[in-house]
This record gives structure tokens, C-alpha cells and sequence, in this order.
């Protein structure tokens, strides 16, 4: 059983358009969700994170828009820029166990 | 410098030898995983460990084990490697302790099992 899933699983959009990744779970106890992206050749590495006190965090072009009555969250990329190219991956863990569970990921494109 | 480091970082095995993959942190990190990469499938949880000798199993633990005897050190073994064990393995530490805060990831070890 998938526990978060993700999509779509490629995306490509132009420079400067707000890219959009989706991620929905089913434990409602899952109570930290993360992003992580990871560039061709290296290992993943968070880029941003939220907990359900809050529906919205910011760092920069990247946002996070938590949704917890439909279990879903997104990952907004604004002004995409041909280096924002990767690989991103959505993730969830329960604050008891520390074992945090991935989505398969969305490879996006930026083309300049 | 905060640093997971994996060995090695390319390995070729036959089906049927065993295979030791080694990580280390140099964080004092309590948290430790493995973790498998395949294309399409994401990053998949073998085991995690707590601390020292406090290790349980992930979403796909079987043909895997693994050994944790000091903190900074966190060791996966496959006894009797199968093909489709075939992927990029994953070692990575968090300060979180029972939180998965920032997880600090090593460069992978690409195995392949022949």
C-alpha cells in the first residue's frame, strides 16, 4: 500500500512560470512532511518543510501549501529557473518513529 | 563538516555472494537509515536504527540486515545477493531522534548483482 503519493511524474514548464508538484497520504497520523530534490547524480537533500500547526510555509521562490482535511500537499516553485531542474520527492513521517516514507517523485524540467 | 560517508561507491557482485555496505557520520547522529533507489519506485526504507543495537525494519526489509554497534557507524548486509537487489543504496542520519527532521543523505552505493 502506497502511503504518499505523488504526481505527476514528470512536469516541464517554462522559465519563470510557478511550477506545481502534488503529493496526497492516507495516515492521518502522519504529522511531518518534508521535500527533498535530488540533481542527476547526487544524493536527495531537503529543500523545504511543513507541520500541520500551519497550512502554508515559505522559503524564498519555494512554498508549501498543506492541505489536512484532504490529506494533500503541494510544492510551488515560483520563477522557475533552468537550475531548479531535478528531481523532487515528497515525503511523510509520524512523529514516533522517525521512519519517513517517500513518494516515487516528479522529474521537472525548466526550459529556458 | 557535517558528512555521511558510504563505502564503496560502485560494486559489482555475483547472485549468491554476500554484500557489506558501510556508512558513517560524523554528526553524533542517533538516527541512521538505509535506503533503496530504483527508477520509478523513489527512495524505499529498509531499516532504520535508533541508536546502537535499537534497529527496526523499513518497508522492505527482506534479504536485508544490518548491524549498528557504534553510533556513527551503520552497516547493511545482503547474505546470498539476489539480481534484483540490484539499485542504489542509500545511507543517510538525522539528529531527530523519534522526529525525522533534516535527513543528511551519503553519496549512494550503486550495486550490481550479476
Amino acid at each position: 500500500q502506497q502511503q504518499v503519493r505523488q504526481s505527476p511524474q514528470s512536469l516541464t514548464v517554462w522559465e519563470g512560470e510557478t511550477a506545481i508538484l502534488n503529493c496526497s497520504y492516507e495516515d492521518s497520523t502522519f504529522d511531518y512532511f518534508p521535500w527533498y530534490h535530488q540533481f542527476p547524480g547526487e544524493s536527495p537533500a531537503l529543500l523545504i518543510a511543513i507541520r500541520p500547526v500551519s497550512n502554508k510555509k515559505e522559503d524564498g521562490r519555494f512554498t508549501i501549501f498543506f492541505n489536512k482535511r484532504e490529506k494533500k500537499f503541494s510544492l510551488h516553485i515560483a520563477d522557475s529557473q533552468p537550475g531548479d531542474s531535478a528531481t523532487y520527492f515528497c515525503a511523510a513521517s509520524r512523529g514516533s518513529n522517525a521512519k519517513l516514507t517517500f513518494g516515487k517523485g516528479t522529474k521537472l524540467s525548466v526550459k529556458s | 563538516d557535517m558528512k555521511v560517508t558510504q563505502m564503496p561507491r560502485y560494486l559489482i557482485k555475483r547472485m549468491g555472494e554476500n554484500v557489506l555496505l558501510e556508512c558513517g557520520q560524523d554528526m553524533s547522529h542517533e538516527t541512521m537509515y538505509w535506503y533503496r533507489q530504483d527508477p520509478g519506485l523513489g527512495l524505499q526504507l529498509i531499516y532504520i536504527s535508533y541508536d546502537v543495537d535499537s534497529n527496526s525494519e523499513g518497508d522492505i526489509p527482506k534479504g536485508y540486515r544490518v548491524s549498528r554497534k557504534k553510533r556513527e557507524h551503520f552497516s547493511l548486509i545482503l547474505d546470498s545477493a539476489k539480481t534484483n537487489q540490484t539499485s542504489v543504496y542509500f545511507c543517510a542520519s538525522s539528529s531527530g531522534g523519534l522526529s525525522a527532521e533534516t535527513l543528511y543523505f551519503g553519496s549512494g552505493t550503486r550495486l550490481t548483482v550479476l
